[in-house]
């Protein structure tokens, strides 16, 4: 079955700094991979997505996030944080699953920015 | 504006009271699917629907029921709530499949 991890719980970074969030997934196919970031009392949004092509993607707010299929990663950067972008960021994988392609999502990773 | 709309944002309510919480959204799509989110499991999805009068079960589907009479719609229904289904549930839709989902902003229900 699919599944993703995400194994940063909680990540702490200086306003400025640069970010890279974790993500690895297990799935049999070439997945469709994305992230979401879902801000205090928020619902969740869409940063971007990898469906196919080129293996590094942007997305808004400044994020990108790089596809690895020999280390099964999608990993999300960003060059410099700012304090709006602290928030719950999710990594999920598309699959498809008798005819219901659905998202699979990792269990978050927490961003705080210190100033 | 496209949107998901959910209501209600906040919910308390006492084991076995009946309760629904509706989901709309205004931009068309096929795809309507909704999610409860738990602290250290992410978003585990309870029901979908891939089209008006075509619903099936999501991989939580225990305890909840839900309905698909117009696209537009697609409420959860909870018909004798308990209080492991205190929780944080989204709805969300997409135009025809389930990938890159648009997410309503949340219902944070309490069962007491």
């Amino acid at each position: 079955a699919q599944s993703v991890t995400q194994p940063d719980i909680h990540i702490t970074v200086s306003e400025g700094a640069s970010l890279e969030l974790r993500c690895n997934y297990s799935y049999g196919a070439t997945p469709y991979l994305f992230w979401y970031v879902q801000s205090p009392g928020q619902g969740l949004q869409l940063l971007l997505k990898y469906f196919s092509g080129d293996t590094l993607v942007q997305g808004i707010k400044g994020f990108e996030a790089e596809f690895k299929r020999s280390q099964s990663s999608f990993n999300l950067r960003k060059p410099s944080v700012h304090w709006s972008d602290a928030a719950e960021y999710f990594c999920a994988v598309g699959v498809s699953n008798f005819g219901n392609e659905k998202l699979t999502f990792g269990t978050g990773t927490r961003l705080t920015i210190i100033p | 504006e496209a949107q998901v709309t959910q209501n209600p944002r906040y919910l308390i309510t006492v084991t076995g009271k009946k309760l629904t919480v509706t989901c709309s959204q205004n931009m068309n799509h096929e795809y309507m699917s909704w999610y409860r989110q738990d602290p250290g499991l992410g978003l585990r999805q309870i029901y979908y629907s891939m089209n008006v009068e075509v619903t099936d079960k999501g991989d939580v589907p225990e305890g909840y029921k839900v309905s698909r009479k117009e696209k537009r719609n697609f409420p959860l229904i909870l018909e004798s709530p308990s209080p492991n289904q205190t929780s944080l549930y989204f709805c969300a839709s997409s135009l025809r499949s389930g990938l890159a989902q648009v997410f309503g902003s949340g219902t944070q229900l309490s069962v007491l």
